[in-house]
């Protein structure tokens, strides 16, 4: 069975003050990994999509990388308006397109 | 382009009710999932379909929910007899097909609250 653990289940920073996320994955045989972000009352919002070890992505201040084991969202300078829950999210070879979620990690930057 | 709508966006029910929760895919997308969300589980898949028809329907709780797709751009998802566990947001969430890519997109949910 798919797991996807994410750590910290919260994390609370000031504005400026870089910081990462981790989520932990065990698959058969990994089609992909999402980052999604959701703030309060909506609905997850994409972010990322990696599909191989060594693979990064960029948006704005948000880094992602991916290893074989594990999935790290980078945050450089945060500001206020990065404060939302992070999930995390893999499609497995042995899962057709059923995508398993972690628990999310809730980010507050304080200004 | 419009992106995935679901009604309605919250609702209060009494505990045996029946609740219809309704949802439309994004236009052109092939496959639309079902989740639903509390604290302590997080998001679960419950159903999906493509191209109209169901295709896992593993996640589904309880013989109380049933889903359905009519076509390609209505879908709902039923609970009856309604309980109080059942409170939930529930998200519908569509993509295309995989050879353009896996990206699955969500609605803004339906927050289910059962008394």
């Amino acid at each position: 069975e798919d797991q996807v653990t994410q750590s910290p289940e919260a994390l609370r920073l000031q504005e400026g003050e870089s910081s990462s996320l981790n989520c932990s994955y065990t698959v058969s045989g990994l089609r992909g990994l999402f980052w999604y972000r959701q703030d309060p009352g909506k609905g997850p919002e994409f972010l990322f999509t990696l599909y191989s070890a060594g693979e990064e992505k960029e948006k704005e201040r948000l880094k992602a990388t991916l290893t074989k084991k594990e999935s790290f969202l980078h945050i450089t300078a945060p500001k206020p308006e990065d404060s939302a829950t992070y999930l995390c999210a893999v499609l497995s070879g042995g899962s057709n397109y059923k995508l398993t979620f972690g628990k999310g990690t809730l980010l507050t930057v304080n200004p | 382009d419009a992106g995935v709508i679901q009604s309605p966006r919250h609702e209060v029910t009494e505990m045996g009710q029946e609740v219809t929760l309704r949802c439309k895919p994004i236009s052109g997308h092939d496959y639309l999932f079902w989740y639903r969300q509390t604290m302590m589980r997080g998001l679960e898949l419950l159903i999906y379909f493509n191209n109209n028809v169901p295709i896992d329907d593993s996640g589904m709780p309880e013989d109380r929910f049933s889903a359905k797709m009519p076509n390609a751009s209505f879908s709902t998802l039923k609970i009856q007899p309604s309980e109080p566990r059942d409170s939930a947001v529930y998200f519908c969430a569509s993509r295309r097909d995989r050879a353009t890519g896996n990206t699955i997109y969500f609605g803004e949910g339906s927050w289910l609250t059962v008394v």
